[in-house]
């Protein structure tokens, strides 16, 4: 059964270093999307990204991240200068279709320890 | 914009037993929800959806109830199983948003 997959499943890095999650969605999507979860709290939506651009980001989303999709086959998250309050779970998700009525498939995570 | 919440945190009932778990939306113009469980260090996984022009959809021991007169969808799962514990999410369709969870604990 195809899934999505991230790696690695956890870094720890220093705060003010940059880190790079990498997610390869499932190979028939077409929409790509990063959440966050802090420990104990709900899932926050991040990014979606579709036909090689940013389609939608939220408030969270800010100049310290970016995303790519550098070839054919992954999808990675940048976080430029790591700071105490990025360390989270982060779940790459990938659809079909956008996100109306249609259901995502998410990965694994990547638990990110900014110490 | 959307708001999906949930009604209660923690929600713990007995093996067999059937469990409801409740959520609420104020945008009345969204017409998809998903409701996602969540395992202990995993990512969110679909359990079923449910579109906007019908009140119930029926899966494999789930149920969701959608109401949309009181903006209310429900999760109803039948006999529950320890493998049943979890975060259950419900989601709208814009991006979408989660509401903060129910933890389902399922006990002999």
């Amino acid at each position: 059964e195809p899934e999505v997959t991230q790696t690695p499943s956890h870094q720890v890095t220093q705060m003010g270093q940059e880190v790079i999650l990498r997610c390869v969605p499932i190979s028939n999507h077409l929409y790509f999307y990063w959440y966050r979860q802090i420990l104990g709290q709900k899932v926050e939506f991040l990014v979606s990204f579709y036909n090689n651009e940013i389609s939608e980001k939220s408030e969270i989303f800010d100049d310290q991240f970016s995303v790519e999709r550098p070839d054919g086959s992954n999808f990675t998250l940048k976080i430029r200068s790591t700071k105490l309050e990025d360390s989270a779970m982060y779940f790459c998700a990938s659809s079909v279709r956008g996100t109306m009525n249609t259901e995502a498939f998410f990965g694994q995570g990547t638990r990110l320890t900014v110490v | 914009g959307e708001n999906v919440g949930l009604h209660l945190p923690t929600l713990s009932v007995q093996e067999g037993d059937n469990s409801i778990i409740n959520c609420a939306y104020s945008n009345s113009a969204s017409d998809y929800f998903i409701w996602y469980k969540q395992e202990s260090g995993k990512g969110p996984q679909f359990i079923i959806d449910i579109r906007s022009n019908m009140d119930k959809r029926q899966g494999q021991r789930v149920t969701v109830l959608l109401n949309k007169t009181v903006k209310h969808l429900s999760l109803q799962i039948a006999a529950t199983q320890p493998g049943d514990s979890a975060v259950y999410f419900c989601a709208g369709p814009d991006k979408l948003i989660f509401g903060t969870g129910t933890r389902l604990q399922v006990f002999p």
